[in-house]
């Protein structure tokens, strides 16, 4: 079985400031790992994945995370926050057989 | 412009009725996918489909039914055995088993 826990259901910071968004998975061999943004009454937006290489991904909107396997993270990161960046993330975890597992979602609130 | 059209954006549903969701997708991916989104608990999986003329349940396949024809349509039906149907749906695709990053924009279905 494969999950993903979002240990923050809110996250808030001040515009500019760095914002961190936390992600640990679970799963059966190599992980697929994905961000989306998720605006009210919207579809998911993609932000980046890993799948292998680098550690560090970069995504849209000037997000990146970074895969850490010893310590089964994939924290979403930005250096500065924008107000606009205020919405809901999901973190999510596949081992490449079609199934995507979702964590709960963290809601960001970035102030003015 | 390729994308994912899901139709209607908003639905209502009387008790005992069944209500069929459309999604269609011209990206020409072979896997296409129904989630539904209840508030705090993340995406959970429906149906997939690898290929047309197959598909499989997922995680809460239980009073839902799918079928896939066309390449191009995954059309979930919510059925009167759903005893929660209120929720959002989403439907996405990819274009082999690595699920994640086209979504549809959801339709919101209620139960009145």
């Amino acid at each position: 079985a494969q999950s993903v826990a979002q240990p923050e259901d809110q996250v808030n910071v001040a515009e500019g400031n760095p914002l961190t968004v936390k992600c640990t998975y679970s799963v059966s061999g190599n992980p697929y790992l994905f961000w989306y943004v998720q605006y009210p009454n919207r579809g998911l937006q993609f932000l980046l994945k890993y799948i292998t290489g680098d550690n560090l991904v970069k995504g849209s909107y000037g997000f990146e995370a970074e895969f850490n396997k010893s310590q089964t993270s994939f924290h979403l990161k930005k250096p500065s926050a924008l107000v606009s960046d205020s919405a809901l993330y999901f973190c999510a975890v596949s081992s490449n057989d079609y199934k995507l597992s979702f964590g709960a979602g963290t809601t960001v609130t970035v102030r003015a | 412009d390729g994308g994912i059209t899901q139709s209607p954006k908003y639905l209502f549903r009387k008790e005992g009725q069944n209500v069929t969701l459309s999604c269609e997708q011209n990206l020409n991916h072979d896997a296409m996918y129904w989630y539904r989104q209840d508030p705090g608990q993340g995406l959970r999986l429906i149906y997939y489909s690898q290929i047309v003329n197959d598909f499989q349940k997922g995680d809460i396949a239980e009073g839902y039914s799918v079928s896939r024809e066309k390449k191009e349509s995954f059309p979930l039906t919510v059925t009167s055995a759903q005893k929660n149907p209120t929720a959002f749906y989403l439907c996405a695709s990819s274009p082999g088993p690595w699920p994640g990053e086209y979504f549809g924009p959801g339709t919101r279905l209620t139960v009145l």
